[in-house]
């Protein structure tokens, strides 16, 4: 059974630029949460996904958007990249039933931006 | 608003001993508590969690945590401290919506 799986596993962008990163959820959740984890802090959350909309969103400017597909997978963009976005991105995957449920987190994909 | 604090960045024992990392929380509800553990290069991995059922918590690789209402704390312990221990730990609790909001984490040092 595949744990949360994320792509690319770095990345690197220049300022301006965009940048899209992807994550598969653990078999059997529906539920996909992107958060943001500067070096030396703890992950920030970006937004959540939930049949294919975005149910609740962090304090993260209009420049990073999301999409969930139906097989649960989702994606992250972010555009016109600054220095500032240089980060680990790590997608949690869980089930949304009402209930606080435990998030699985991938591996990350770690963005650098010169 | 849901948050944690988490009382030293860095944190160094001798292998063998006890490792207690720390962690305060702010809650308006009854608060679920997680503490996650991250080694160099890789995701978080969920150590335990607290979910207002047993006040003490056992989780993988030893670790244990307790949940003090009065203290609003839940604080990592391990009674023997490994090389293998050695990582960032993070605590987490969930804000009023399904979402995670992370202390800065702590990180450990396991001297021979």
């Amino acid at each position: 059974d595949a744990g949360v799986t994320q792509s690319p596993t770095h990345l690197i962008k220049t300022r301006g630029q965009q940048v899209t990163l992807r994550c598969s959820p653990k078999s059997g959740h529906d539920t996909v949460s992107w958060y943001q984890q500067a070096l030396g802090q703890g992950p920030q959350f970006i937004f959540q996904y939930y049949e294919e909309e975005e149910r609740q969103r962090g304090n993260f400017p209009d420049r990073f958007s999301g999409h969930q597909f139906p097989n649960y997978s989702s994606e992250l963009n972010v555009n016109a990249l600054l220095l500032g976005d240089s980060a680990l991105y790590l997608c949690a995957s869980s089930h949304f039933s009402g209930v606080k449920n435990i998030q699985y987190f991938g591996a990350g994909t770690r963005l650098s931006v010169l | 608003a849901q948050s944690v604090t988490q009382l030293g960045s860095h944190v160094s024992v001798s292998e063998g001993a006890l490792v207690l990392l720390r962690c305060n929380y702010s809650s308006s509800v009854p608060p679920y508590l997680f503490w996650y553990v991250q080694y160099p290069n890789q995701g978080l991995q969920l150590l335990l969690k607290y979910t207002s059922a047993a006040t003490l918590v056992k989780g993988i690789n030893g670790f244990e945590a307790e949940f003090k209402k009065s203290e609003t704390s839940f604080h990592l312990t391990k009674p023997s401290a490994h090389m293998s221990d050695a990582a960032e730990y993070f605590c987490a609790v969930f804000g009023a919506t399904n979402k995670l909001i992370f202390g800065t984490g702590t990180l450990l040092a396991v001297q021979p």
